[in-house]
């Protein structure tokens, strides 16, 4: 069954700091790996998308890494501001098309 | 360009009453994709319309059907409704030329609240 794992659940960090965000995943066949921010009671915005030999994709403040080997990613987020704060899906395509194999998100919240 | 719309914003049904829900894709793009989201099981994809056709299909019952029109505007119907139908109902477009990669753009969502 494909699956996709995110940690951590939640996180608090202070405005300006930076974090990471992790996802693991068992999808196959793997086509692509995306990173979604959503914002409460709005859509997902998508950051990144990510083939199979691309090992990094940044985004402004965000940075997305792959590992296809270990089948793992992370998004590093640099100097968050209040904005940041948001859920922040990991989402893996297998196979093409749209569909997609979500991961439940991490809860970001930026404080000052 | 206007993004993707969805109506209406919110809604509530009963148990056993049906419900449709609507998708007006961003002008050009061709394929347009549900996604049903509760706290409990996060996003979960429900179908793909491209070219009127249903192109991919998620694990939901029979009770959950769409259909997309020549304009690429796309309803879906949920029928007999369940408390655990609950949830916010997204729909995404993409342009789909083909490239498995490209972005998809998502709609504020339909929050369906059944009692």
């Amino acid at each position: 069954k494909n699956q996709v794992e995110q940690s951590p659940q939640s996180l608090i960090i202070l405005e300006g700091k930076n974090c990471t965000l992790q996802c693991n995943y068992t999808v196959s066949p793997f086509s692509n790996l995306r990173w979604y921010k959503q914002d409460t009671g709005r859509g997902p915005v998508s950051l990144t998308i990510m083939t199979f030999s691309e090992n990094t994709k940044s985004n402004g403040r965000y940075t997305a890494t792959l590992d296809a080997d270990t089948k793992q990613s992370s998004l590093h987020i640099t100097a968050s501001q209040l904005s940041d704060s948001a859920s922040y899906i990991c989402v893996v395509s297998a196979g093409g098309g749209n569909k997609l194999t979500f991961g439940t998100g991490t809860q970001l919240k930026v404080e000052l | 360009k206007a993004g993707v719309t969805q109506t209406p914003r919110y809604l509530i049904k009963t148990r056993g009453q049906q419900v449709t829900l609507s998708c007006s894709p961003i002008s050009g793009h061709r394929s347009v994709s549900w996604y049903q989201q509760t706290p409990g099981q996060g996003l979960q994809f429900l179908f793909e319309y491209f070219s009127e056709t249903q192109r991919n299909k998620g694990n939901f019952p029979g009770r959950f059907s769409g259909r997309q029109f020549s304009n690429s505007r796309s309803e879906m119907n949920v029928s007999t409704l369940e408390l655990g139908d609950s949830a916010l109902y997204l729909c995404a477009s993409s342009e789909a030329r083909g490239d498995f990669n490209e972005k998809l753009f998502f709609g504020s969502g339909t929050q369906l609240s059944v009692l």
